[in-house]
């Protein structure tokens, strides 16, 4: 099975700080890698799909990068709304897919 | 607007079961394959099944093999979980999910608790 992993686990970070969260894959997995965002007590939201591509909606200080096994999340600018805990998933070998452990980003 | 809603969590007792459902609404249901995952308290997020459009392939985490039958109906625009033997270690979120292109996951429903304890 693929294993994700990602750093850091825990991030404090300031609104205007600019923010990457990394998640490496136990195994070469292309570009099938996608980001999503968690706020509390609310149901995982997708931000960005294979590897780089921004979902609709989704306000473009994101964006994604990486293949094989190495990926990264970029926030350019945080604002307020992005502190929240944010997933890698994998589907290159599935089943299963799975999930990094998360990262939480909090404000310092 | 496309739209997924759980229903059917609660309290149970161990070894008890329960039946999870999910109305798909606002897009072609029997076009996209589905999946349930599942997030215990505090904890990150583990698939735990997977079921193609038609239900001709089906997968499950090793954690719930054996005990987690999923199911649809395309009839109805609903997917289903259901979840037998439970333990102290199922408690959680059950979240259903679309299956979309190469297999990322969107939208997701808001969720249902289910909570096993005696």
């Amino acid at each position: 099975d693929i294993q994700l992993t990602q750093s850091p686990s825990s991030l404090y970070a300031s609104v205007g700080d600019r923010v990457t969260i990394t998640c490496r894959s136990s195994q070469r997995i292309g570009s099938f890698l996608h980001w999503y965002q968690q706020q509390p007590g609310k149901a995982p939201k997708l931000l960005i799909y294979g590897a780089s591509n921004l979902q609709g909606g989704v306000p473009s200080r994101f964006s994604g990068s990486g293949s094989g096994t190495d990926f990264t999340l970029t926030i350019s600018s945080l604002q307020p709304e992005d502190f929240a805990t944010y997933y890698c998933q994998q589907s290159y070998s599935t089943p299963p897919y799975s999930f990094g452990q998360g990262t939480k980003l909090q404000i310092k | 607007e496309v739209q997924l809603v759980e229903s059917g969590g609660g309290l149970i007792q161990p070894g008890g079961s329960l039946r999870l459902s999910c109305a798909a609404s606002g897009f072609t249901f029997t076009r996209y394959n589905m999946i349930w995952v599942r997030q215990a308290p505090g904890k990150g997020l583990e698939w735990i099944s997977y079921i193609s459009s038609s239900s001709s392939t089906i997968y499950y985490a090793e954690s719930v093999e054996g005990r987690c039958t999923i199911s649809r109906d395309n009839a109805k625009n609903s997917l289903y979980l259901q979840m037998d033997s439970l333990r102290a270690g199922d408690t959680a979120v059950y979240y259903c999910a679309r299956v979309t292109g190469v297999g990322w996951f969107d939208p997701w429903g808001q969720g249902t608790l289910v909570t096993v304890s005696s």
